[in-house]
């Protein structure tokens, strides 16, 4: 069982439409979730962070955190094609060691 | 403010050669993490460094090596390459739990 598991992908949304992107983690004693974007041939960029169960807004973005079922999401509302990217969810674990471990990322299309 | 800045952006090396890539860290991040990122997969950990001290090390073998210098920047060494050290090269800079990339150094073995 890989320790954080997102599925690959395409997920395939029309422009305007609710995009829902799905993370697992295995590690119970996490605390700190993250979501971060990567364009093709660029490097990561952090879009959220997520600590306590529930919901977070930022803007287009809700990231949603249910440590019972050790499962995080990502919704993006009002989805538009610059959406297009792979996300990776983050999580660090609780090993002592500050070190992200990060799931292979879901590609999101979104057509206009 | 300037983000984590990295270089070379990207290197050519032949198989058994050495490289040494170089980071700075956004100005007042006390700690650099390393990352690999193959093609299809997320970045996978290799190093973390606090005020000049390995505070982590992920699952890479010992020819991967990296240091911390007093002003926070960092280098990783790589030696004796091999075909399947191609990949993107991270460093990431944090002051707390959120960690932030730089661009990267794409490094090709052949």
């Amino acid at each position: 069982q890989k320790e954080v598991e997102q599925n690959s992908g395409p997920l395939s949304v029309p422009e305007g439409a609710i995009a829902s992107l799905n993370c697992t983690y295995s590690d119970r004693g996490s605390q700190s979730f993250f979501w971060y974007r990567q364009y093709s041939g660029k490097s990561p960029e952090l879009i959220m962070s997520i600590y306590s169960n529930g919901d977070k807004e930022d803007g287009r973005f809700t990231a949603q955190l249910n440590k019972a079922s050790q499962y995080v999401s990502l919704l993006i509302r009002d989805s538009q094609p610059s959406d297009s990217a792979t996300y990776l969810c983050a999580v660090l674990m609780d090993t002592g060691r500050r070190a992200l471990t990060f799931g292979s990322g879901t590609r999101l299309q979104v057509q206009p | 403010d300037a983000g984590v800045t990295q270089s070379p952006t990207h290197l050519i090396k032949t198989r058994g050669q050495h490289v040494t890539l170089r980071c700075s860290p956004i100005s007042g991040h006390k700690s650099v993490s390393w990352y690999q990122q193959v093609l299809g997969q997320g970045p996978q950990f290799i190093f973390q460094y606090y005020e000049k001290e390995e505070r982590g090390r992920g699952n890479f073998p010992d020819r991967f090596s990296a240091r911390q210098f007093p002003n926070y920047s960092s280098e990783l060494n790589v030696n004796a390459l091999l075909l399947g050290d191609s990949a993107l090269y991270l460093c990431a800079s944090s002051f707390s739990n959120e960690q932030f990339f730089g661009p990267g150094t794409r490094l090709t073995v052949l």
